[in-house]
């Protein structure tokens, strides 16, 4: 049963570059959390997702970053045109459908690291 | 909106020792969720411990226990017979459940606190 997946571990863009970030949730969760970790920080929510619906993206910033999960395969964080201040990890979580249970404490991904340079 | 703030950057403990780590919110739902989770160098987000906000009782975890302190809108963690493993870095957090309570929401979290444990 594996857990949530993420690739790259490891991410270098230059500047200007685009940066695609996957996420496969774990088996029979439908509904994918995206979360930045800036260096010393904690985790900041970027946007919730379940198949083909965005269900709240307060978290996005309102340029360069869109999110998807598309019917079939991964979700995936693009983020255009790159800064250096996106460098950050990113992490991935996920959680059942609503109504089926559960504790409520989501499982994460190993995240991210995206480096710009 | 929830705030979530960790009033300690780090903490330090020996080995076999007990420590706690503290925990404040703000919020003004009833029905929601606290968490612990900690995060070690490998950079996994680790699930230690998580409490109802209708349960008086407070949640344990084997080593972990809470201190959940509603009405002061505390959230303390307790670390009994701290080992070298549990060197992380330590992050509280609150969720309000979407859906009348049956679907999961975001997570807001604190700063963290860097918890060392020495031998």
């Amino acid at each position: 049963n594996a857990g949530v997946m993420q690739n790259p571990r490891h991410l270098v863009r230059r500047r200007g570059q685009e940066a695609r970030l996957r996420c496969s949730p774990m088996k029979g969760h439908s509904h994918v959390y995206w979360y930045r970790q800036l260096p010393e920080e904690g985790l900041k929510f970027m946007v919730y997702l379940q198949k083909e619906n965005i269900i709240d993206e307060s978290g996005m910033p309102k340029e360069r970053f869109s999110a998807e999960f598309p019917k079939e395969g991964p979700s995936i964080l693009r983020i255009q045109q790159v800064v250096r201040g996106d460098s950050a990890a990113y992490f991935c979580a996920s959680s059942p459908p609503p109504g089926a249970g559960g504790n409520y404490g989501y499982t994460f991904g190993s995240g991210t690291r995206l480096t710009v340079v | 909106a929830q705030t979530v703030t960790q009033s300690q950057p780090e903490m330090s403990v020996q080995e076999a020792e007990t420590v706690t780590l503290s925990c404040t919110y703000d919020t003004s739902e009833s029905n929601y969720y606290l968490f612990w989770y900690k995060q070690p160098p490998s950079r996994q987000m680790i699930l230690v411990i998580r409490q109802e906000a209708y349960k008086q009782q407070n949640a344990t975890e084997n080593r972990f226990s809470v201190n959940f302190q509603k009405a002061a809108k505390s959230f303390s963690l307790k670390i009994s017979d701290s080992q070298l493993g549990d060197t992380a870095m330590y992050f509280c957090a609150f969720m309000k459940p979407l859906g009348g309570g049956t679907s999961y929401g975001k997570l807001t979290f604190g700063q963290g606190t860097i918890l060392t444990v020495h031998p």
